[in-house]
């Protein structure tokens, strides 16, 4: 019964090579976000969508790029990944993006950069 | 700015016995208080949440917190933890003022101890 799925669950890439993670939600929810959380630090918002709209954070490094090509599903892609990179990325998603509405997360991607 | 504090780091606690997570935020407005866990391996999970009304909120698997305006706390409690709430708890707010979004402390490490 899982609701927001992300593939895969562990991605190991190299330096600079690009990588693609992948997240799909079964809620038909209108909003999707992605968090990016390294060791022992809060989850920190990089986007989201709503709907088709992209909104991008101001302090999302360029290198972070993403796609939702329909409702349900939402990409997130690191072009040039560096060792700074290496986080869990968490995808979340919200009926609406009002300061209400609850964000149901799925359960992460780690990524290993060598 | 809006900012979440959660002033334990690691919490260790003996099974059945009570428990306090403390989280603290600032904000000058009306907000919005989560609390989410995430047990190894998988997503953030909703807890509880305070949007209006009552200040003490009851949630999941026993836990409650209760909101505090004049100290700006959101402090979880539960008063008899089992083996199983071994997790990471997350505080989080959101309002007007963050834009909507959610801002995330960085975690307390409960570890139950049978």
């Amino acid at each position: 019964d899982a609701m927001v799925i992300q593939n895969p669950r562990y991605q190991v890439t190299q330096f600079g090579k690009p990588v693609t993670l992948s997240c799909s939600q079964t809620l038909n929810h209108n909003v999707m976000y992605w968090y990016q959380q390294k060791s022992s630090q809060a989850p920190k918002l990089l986007f989201h969508y709503y709907d088709k709209d992209f909104n991008n954070e101001a302090d999302t490094p360029d290198n972070f790029q993403s796609r939702r090509p329909n409702t349900s599903f939402c990409f997130l892609d690191i072009r040039s990944p560096g060792l700074g990179d290496a986080a869990m990325y968490l995808c979340a998603t919200s009926r609406e993006r009002g300061a209400t509405d609850t964000q149901y997360f799925g359960p992460g991607t780690r990524l290993t950069v060598l | 700015a809006q900012s979440v504090t959660q002033l334990d780091s690691q919490v260790p606690v003996f099974e059945e016995a009570p428990v306090e997570l403390r989280c603290n935020y600032s904000s000058s407005v009306s907000v919005y208080l989560f609390w989410y866990v995430q047990y190894p391996n998988q997503g953030l999970q909703l807890l509880l949440k305070y949007l209006s009304g009552s200040t003490l909120v009851k949630g999941i698997n026993g836990f409650e917190a209760e909101f505090n305006k004049s100290q700006t706390s959101f402090h979880l409690r539960k008063p008899s933890v089992h083996i199983s709430d071994t997790a990471e708890y997350f505080c989080a707010v959101s309002g007007v003022d963050t834009g909507n979004q959610f801002y995330f402390g960085t975690g307390t490490s409960l570890t139950v101890i049978p």
